[in-house]
């Protein structure tokens, strides 16, 4: 069965360290998005890709980059983890730009001290 | 940023009782509207996606209903059970700036109380 997948589920790291969450999708969707999760916010847009070599900005993108080098992944980078990097951070995929559902992937849970 | 509202946040109700929530989103350059269904522990799952004006969906228990003209939209539950326990997630795509976003409500906790 056609499946989403972040790893790690996990992680703690240091401010200032770098580093990389991994999205793997195997719907063959174009489209995948990162969000964030906070209390009091919601799920806030980070980045996402509408294909291999497209990349956009989302609401909340400053401090995180992705890169779209095939269809299957989307890794989103935090340059220099800070604390306000604290969150649950979820990817997702979608057959189209918006008139189908996104299937979201499990979330990492990173913690930044 | 686009501003998508969900009332209330929080709702306790008895096993049985049915119930219902409300999304509101800017009325202008309406693309789609999603509704998701998000389980402690778990990623959200897609409920409806909804794109016309006057727009009714169902599956099982649950429903909704799409006002594009006024920016609204309603999400029922007939006869609550605990496994409806969750929070429900509105998302609203504006079709304006061209990216077609999901802009996400903070969600409507329900928990159902055998």
């Amino acid at each position: 069965d056609a499946e989403i997948t972040q790893s790690p589920r996990h992680k703690i790291t240091e401010t200032g360290r770098q580093v990389t969450l991994a999205c793997h999708q195997t719907w063959n969707h174009n489209n995948m998005f990162w969000y964030r999760q906070d209390l009091g916010h919601g799920l806030r847009l980070i980045h996402y890709s509408y294909g291999v070599q497209d990349t956009n900005k989302g609401e909340v993108s400053d401090g995180y980059s992705v890169s779209r080098s095939n269809t299957e992944d989307l890794p989103l980078t935090l340059e220099s983890a800070a604390s306000s990097q604290t969150s649950v951070y979820f990817c997702a995929s979608a057959p189209d730009r918006g008139r189908r559902e996104q299937y979201f992937g499990p979330g990492t849970r990173l913690t930044v001290t | 940023i686009l501003n998508v509202e969900q009332s209330p946040q929080s709702l306790h109700v008895q096993e049985g009782d049915s119930t219902n929530f409300t999304c509101s989103f800017p009325s202008s350059n309406f693309y789609a509207l999603h509704w998701y269904r998000w389980e402690t522990a778990k990623s959200p799952e897609a409920l409806f996606v909804m794109t016309l004006n006057g727009d009714e969906k169902k599956k099982g228990r649950i429903s909704a209903t799409l006002n594009t003209k006024e920016g609204y939209s309603y999400l029922y539950i007939k006869g609550s059970q605990p496994e409806d326990s969750a929070t429900y997630l509105c998302a609203f795509i504006n079709s304006g700036a061209g990216s077609y976003q999901l802009t996400f409500g903070k969600g409507t906790k329900l928990s159902v109380i055998p």
